[in-house]
């Protein structure tokens, strides 16, 4: 059973500019979300994909958007990149219900300069 | 608010000490539970979790129970060794995402 995997690993970006971030998910889930996690914080919800629809939104702005494929692999985009977007970016799979862990990738660190 | 509250620390501890991390939650009703480790420069892992109320978790010789009484999911671990060193995030599903705890750094010294 394959985990989630994440790329790039590490990204430089200046500041305007726009990154695409890739997942995917692991073996048998549907269910991909997206998390924040600024350094020395705990990750923040970005948003989730069920069946190719954002079915769950965090508090961030529409710049940040999303895509899931139909092999339950996901996107995350973010346009006009501010400083305060360096952070590292993890993906989570699952399948739906409250009960079932959700499996991190290794997460992507961006750093906009 | 957050739905859970985390010690937050940093906590340093000599290896084979005792540890344990508190952790409560906000809940109308009886959620699953979940404790996370995050090693240095790598993702999220999960460490154990508890789908109920008086479950125990358990995983690489940590611990820790489900207890509504006191609406807390406290993680211990009896003797801690070096390579235990990474943050630890309590968490609770929430509508349709995780909900963090702020984490607790924990460094093991030999």
């Amino acid at each position: 059973e394959t985990g989630v995997t994440q790329s790039p690993t590490h990204l430089i970006k200046t500041r305007g500019q726009q990154v695409t971030l890739r997942c995917s998910s692991q073996s048998g889930h549907n269910t991909v979300s997206w998390y924040q996690q600024a350094l020395g914080q705990g990750p923040q919800f970005i948003f989730q994909y069920y069946r190719e629809e954002e079915n769950g939104r965090g508090n961030f702005p529409p710049r940040f958007s999303g895509l899931q494929f139909p092999n339950y692999s996901s996107e995350l985009n973010v346009n006009a990149l501010e400083l305060d977007d360096s952070a590292l970016y993890l993906c989570a799979s699952s399948t739906p219900g409250q009960g079932n862990g959700y499996t991190f990738g290794s997460g992507t660190r961006l750093t906009v300069v | 608010g957050n739905s859970v509250t985390q010690m937050e620390g940093p906590v340093t501890l000599s290896e084979e000490a005792f540890l344990t991390i508190n952790c409560t939650y906000t809940a109308t009703g009886y959620p699953s539970l979940f404790w996370y480790v995050q090693y240095p420069g790598e993702g999220l892992q999960l460490l154990l979790k508890a789908t109920k109320a008086d479950d125990k978790g358990s995983n690489k010789g940590f611990e820790a129970t489900y207890r509504k009484e006191t609406t807390s999911f406290h993680l211990e671990k009896g003797s801690v060794q070096v390579s235990d060193s990474a943050v630890y995030f309590c968490a609770r599903p929430r509508d349709y995402k995780l909900s963090f705890g702020a984490g607790t750094t924990v460094t093991v010294r030999a």
